[in-house]
């Protein structure tokens, strides 16, 4: 059973346009994190959030951190075809686990 | 290094059949995760070791389903008498000592495996 629902399971959008996509759960996270996974590969990650609250941006990208620790949300600023791929939000529940699980995943396409 | 090995990267077997996937992980890192992986869906945990001590293991897998790590190096994943469900992706990712902070999952390319 997954703890980790993701929205939307899928999304087509075009070049420049921008979106965001939703990691809920209810459960508390430790910290959660973001890859990135693209067709053949396994992920590869993209950040680490660990408080309550917390923003961080890498580029285009913008992952936040819920107040609660129990959802992330991934902001995307004028997508571009590289950004393609599988995203998956993954968090530790507990604080004496490596225990990583992972979300449903989004899968994103950016069309030229 | 180049990272995360997994061998084989495609299996294709008749239903009932033994196979065994080995994955080696990058040199010093002493966490070792499996997961499996269906096509557009978020990896689903396995099991993990850290070093060759096993610590948790998913309640979704059966009897059928067995991983080791010997030497707290390389770990080999076994799944006994494969069943058409089993078909799927099958990921390994290691990690480093990370002082009790959580660190980043190195995934390997995977192994595909087909139960006909």
């Amino acid at each position: 059973t997954q703890l980790l629902e993701q929205s939307p399971q899928f999304l087509s959008i075009q070049e420049g346009e921008n979106l965001t996509v939703y990691c809920n759960s209810s459960s508390v996270f430790s910290s959660l994190q973001w890859y990135r996974q693209e067709p053949g590969e396994g992920p590869v990650l993209l950040v680490t959030v660990v408080t309550g609250g917390e923003v961080k941006k890498l580029k285009r990208l913008t992952f936040q951190f819920g107040d609660a620790r129990k959802d992330s949300s991934l902001h995307i600023t004028a997508a571009q075809p590289g950004d393609t791929g599988l995203y998956l939000c993954a968090g530790v529940v507990g604080a004496r686990t490596y225990k990583y699980i992972f979300g449903t995943g989004t899968r994103l396409k950016v069309l030229a | 290094d180049t990272g995360v090995s997994q061998d084989p990267r495609h299996k294709i077997t008749k239903r009932g059949q033994n196979v065994t996937f080995r994955c080696d992980p990058i040199s010093e890192h002493n966490r070792l995760y499996w997961y499996r992986q269906t096509l557009g869906q978020g990896p689903e945990f396995l099991t993990y070791f850290q070093n060759e001590a096993q610590l948790e293991k998913s309640r979704l897998l059966s009897d059928r389903f067995s991983a080791e790590r010997p030497k707290g190096s390389f770990s080999t994943l076994e799944i006994q008498r494969t069943e058409q469900g089993d078909s799927a992706m099958y990921l390994c990712a290691s990690s480093p000592r990370t002082g009790g902070f959580i660190g980043e999952l190195f995934f390997g390319e995977g192994s595909r495996l087909t139960v006909l």
